[in-house]
């Protein structure tokens, strides 16, 4: 499946880098969203985007940062995590909001 | 807040036993959706209920959406090894579209 696409697939970075997620998705969805998958909390939604405006952001801490310059591309900017940040980052978009959601293969982080 | 239950968290069943796990809500759901995710994959969409009552099946798999619109479940028949993985359910809520996700329940095939 090629739908949507993550890039990198894993990283692993220090608490003090600053790195990017990148979601593409080839679908001609409106909606898109990053989830967080760790073995404590296994599928929290972190953001929603639809039509290219944020209508979610679920308590997420400040140093996760979303960007959706166009409906197709989906940004997640890190900077100075923490190691209980390691995780799987899931991309996912439907069409529109509360449709079925097609998900990307996930970019595994870790945070040394 | 709104919030799925789902139950159990693991599922440990022979080759050939049926499977089942369940979602319940605290409040009336427009909709449910139902997704795998094999070992080490991403979760994939595998039905979405609508109606009070509605019954659905896809080969051995059930699914099922309370006459209350507050629970759902799926049940397996005769499991096979293709069916390892995560099942998650994941209900609509009516003011603002968004989805709410139960925790899982992964099943495991004993040797």
């Amino acid at each position: 499946e090629t739908g949507v696409t993550q890039t990198p697939r894993h990283l692993v970075m220090g608490m003090t880098n600053k790195k990017s997620l990148k979601c593409e998705q080839h679908l001609g969805h409106n909606a898109m969203y990053w989830y967080k998958q760790s073995a404590k909390k296994p599928l929290e939604l972190m953001f929603v985007y639809n039509f290219k405006e944020q209508t979610e952001n679920n308590s997420v801490p400040s140093r996760f940062s979303p960007e959706c310059p166009n409906s197709s591309h989906l940004f997640l900017h890190l900077h100075t995590l923490q190691p209980e940040d390691s995780a799987l980052y899931l991309c996912a978009s439907s069409q529109d909001e509360g449709n079925e959601q097609f998900f990307g293969p996930g970019t595994r982080l870790t945070v040394l | 807040g709104q919030q799925v239950m789902q139950i159990p968290q693991y599922q440990h069943v022979q080759e050939g036993e049926d499977f089942t796990t369940y979602c319940n809500s605290s409040t009336t759901l427009s909709n449910i959706q139902w997704y795998k995710q094999r070992p080490g994959g991403h979760p994939v969409f595998l039905i979405q209920l609508v109606k009070s009552g509605e019954v659905k099946k896809q080969k051995r798999l059930t699914f099922q959406f309370g006459e209350a619109k507050k629970n759902s479940s799926l049940h397996i028949t005769a499991t096979q090894t293709t069916d390892v993985g995560t099942y998650f359910c994941a209900g609509m809520r009516d003011s603002n579209y968004q989805l709410i996700w139960g925790a899982g329940t992964k099943l495991i095939i004993k040797p």
